[in-house]
């Protein structure tokens, strides 16, 4: 059974902070994901990534970095939190050659404040 | 640019009865169209896609969606709604004017009455 993990559930963290969530896969998939959810607005692409050490800006890169130093492994990084950060953040992992059908970790809802 | 839009925020059907969500989209080419659903507290999964050919497509679950290009639409079709039925339903779009990313709609959430 595929399955995309995320580090953790529920994150709380002050302002200013460096927030790392990790995102792993064991499904071997060369595409990795990373959204943000928000209410009334649907997901939006922060990141994703086609290769190891290969990275590409979504919609709403801003703000956010990301690492792919493992193929089994995608980190967003928020070098210094903000507010404006605080929503649910999903991680998503496809196969080479299709980035539509993709699995999805349960996410992680990220409190800043 | 490319859009998706589900005009419902919020539906409440009673179980047994039939469901449809609308989806529109805006996109200049072909477009490869898909539904997403999110149970609550879990991730999302594909539900069903369209890339081409038959119009009506069928999906998990007991789902459907018809694809009609004359009306930019894709909505998602069940004859008979389970509790279980009740999630949060995302359509996306994609393809390749958008170098292969989807695009989602804002989401419809579906309550289920017994």
């Amino acid at each position: 059974d595929v399955k995309v993990t995320q580090s953790s559930r529920y994150l709380v963290k002050r302002t200013g902070e460096k927030v790392f969530l990790e995102c792993v896969q064991d499904m071997d998939h060369e595409n990795m994901f990373w959204y943000r959810q928000d209410p009334g607005l649907g997901l939006r692409l922060i990141y994703f990534s086609y290769d190891v050490k290969m990275k590409e800006k979504g919609d709403i890169p801003e703000g956010y970095s990301v690492s792919r130093e493992k193929k089994e492994r995608f980190s967003l990084i928020l070098e210094s939190a903000s507010t404006n950060q605080t929503s649910m953040y999903l991680c998503a992992s496809s196969v080479a050659g299709n980035t539509y059908e993709q699995y999805f970790g349960p996410g992680t809802r990220l409190t800043v404040t | 640019a490319q859009s998706v839009t589900q005009p419902d925020i919020h539906i409440t059907v009673s179980e047994g009865a039939s469901l449809e969500l609308r989806c529109n989209y805006s996109y200049g080419a072909t477009p490869y169209l898909f539904w997403y659903v999110q149970s609550p507290g879990q991730g999302l999964q594909l539900l069903l896609k369209y890339f081409s050919g038959d119009t009506l497509v069928q999906g998990i679950k007991g789902f459907e969606a018809e694809f009609k290009r004359s009306q930019s639409s894709f909505n998602l079709r069940k004859p008979s709604v389970h509790w279980s039925d009740a999630a949060e339903y995302f359509c996306a779009v994609g393809g390749y004017n958008q170098g292969g990313k989807l695009i989602f709609g804002q989401g419809t959430e579906l309550s289920v009455k017994p």
